[in-house]
């Protein structure tokens, strides 16, 4: 049972445009969202958080929304460059204090066409 | 470089075999992960290490997993008698504290011919 659905496997955006990628949760204990970026053969790296506190955190070109009612966020980069392109994922942890497993959706690939 | 390192980048293993897969993480780091990645699908926890308490193995599939944390740095994850169902990117990650940012290595690929 997924616990972090990222339901469209992929996005194409033109340059300059917003990329809107989304992220869907099922588990009510997680209180705390992540977004990874990762290139291909490298590892993922870390993009900006949001804790269930916050319903918006944003990081320059990126912004992470957080629906807690709908089990929803969203990644918003705007302008998108072809520097970009790249799987995203969403990864989720419950609180207290046992709480460092981060639970991953499968991803969701980024082209951006310049 | 002061990120997580992981070795071999690549490993190809008849089925039966057993494979160790190393991982460095970034100095300083008192928790590290390991996760793999299958085809097609997201990461997925295997085990956790933090300092020197017992670790947490609550996701490894079998019990032909199994790794060690030397020293409270160096890690490695081995795999005895591969089967083809193991073949997957293997990555590790550290953070500086249990709940901090975990940051990851490039990942070992592991094909089981």
């Amino acid at each position: 049972d997924q616990q972090v659905k990222q339901n469209s496997p992929s996005l194409s955006v033109q340059e300059g445009r917003i990329s809107i990628l989304n992220c869907d949760y099922t588990n009510s204990m997680f209180d705390y969202f992540l977004w990874y970026k990762k290139y291909p053969a490298e590892g993922p790296t870390f993009l900006i958080s949001i804790s269930s506190i916050k319903d918006k955190n944003e990081d320059g070109r990126f912004t992470v929304f957080l629906n807690k009612s709908a089990k929803h966020l969203s990644l918003h980069i705007v302008p998108s460059q072809p520097g970009d392109s790249a799987v995203y994922f969403c990864a989720a942890r419950p609180g207290g204090s046992g709480s460092y497993q981060l639970t991953f959706g499968k991803g969701t690939k980024l082209s951006v066409i310049p | 470089g002061a990120g997580v390192s992981q070795s071999p980048s690549n490993k190809v293993t008849e089925k039966g075999k057993d494979v160790e897969l190393r991982c460095d993480p970034i100095s300083g780091h008192t928790a590290l992960y390991w996760y793999r990645q299958s085809l097609g699908q997201g990461l997925e926890f295997l085990i956790y290490f933090q300092g020197n308490s017992a670790p947490d193995k609550s996701g490894l599939p079998s019990d032909r997993f199994s790794a060690e944390r030397t020293g409270g740095s160096v890690s490695t994850l081995t795999i005895q008698r591969t089967q083809q169902e193991d073949s997957a990117v293997y990555l590790c990650a550290s953070s500086q504290r249990r709940k901090d940012t975990q940051y990851f290595g490039p990942g070992t690929r592991l094909t089981v011919l």
